[in-house]
């Protein structure tokens, strides 16, 4: 399948730092997407970054894109303990599939 | 306002039994999604549909089964073949396009008892 698969597992950083999550994927994209889970709920769209494009940012959000790595990271600067929730990435064609997640923990 | 419903929040069925989750959307999307999480897990796709009256299994079908009668509306029935059905249950809606986003319902936490 096209899932992107995340890592670390778990991420447990102090209030103010920066977070950074990656994603790797297997095969070609046309875009690769960034969403956000908080505990029970939905998921949530963050950031969509195209395959032309190596670098998107949106508020504290950094994205980037390596497709000659295959990868992508998102950095989330100055995190706040809001930011607690996993982060997933999907790499969509006819559906989405996700990964496992990065479980984030921001400690007040 | 726009939206992608889930319901019931939570659900509880004894062991044997069918139940239908539902799913509706207002969003116009074409594309509909459901999804299992475990706990501490990803997601997995059940099942997905591009066009009224018409879906395709994904990853994990067996034990499920869907409709697609009005473009609105996508429910899940959880059969008695689902060996394991305890999970959240996510529902999706997307714009069909190279360029479109997910948008996802507040699940439903089903429960056998």
């Amino acid at each position: 399948s096209q899932q992107g698969e995340e890592d670390p597992q778990a991420l447990s950083i102090q209030e103010g730092e920066n977070a950074t999550m990656n994603c790797s994927y297997k095969t070609s994209i046309n875009n690769l997407q960034w969403y956000r889970q908080n505990s029970g709920r939905g998921l949530v769209h963050l950031i969509l970054i195209r395959s032309n494009e190596r670098e998107k940012h949106s508020g504290r959000l950094r994205v980037t894109l390596d497709t000659s790595k295959k990868s992508s990271s998102l950095l989330i600067t100055a995190s706040r303990a809001a930011d607690t929730a996993s982060y997933f990435c999907a790499t969509p064609t006819h559906e989405f599939y996700f990964g496992s997640g990065t479980k984030l923990n921001v400690k007040p | 306002d726009g939206g992608i419903t889930q319901s019931p929040k939570y659900l509880f069925r004894k062991e044997g039994q069918n139940v239908t989750l539902s799913c509706e959307q207002n969003l116009n999307h074409d594309a509909m999604y459901w999804y299992r999480q475990d706990p501490g897990q990803g997601l997995r796709l059940i099942y997905y549909s591009q066009i009224v009256n018409d879906f395709q299994k994904g990853d994990i079908a067996e034990g499920y089964s869907v409709s697609r009668e009005k473009k609105e509306s996508f429910p899940l029935t959880v059969t008695s073949a689902q060996k394991n059905p305890t999970a959240f249950y996510l529902c999706a809606s997307s714009i069909v396009g190279a360029y479109t986003e997910a948008f996802f319902g507040q699940g439903t936490r089903l429960t056998v008892v």
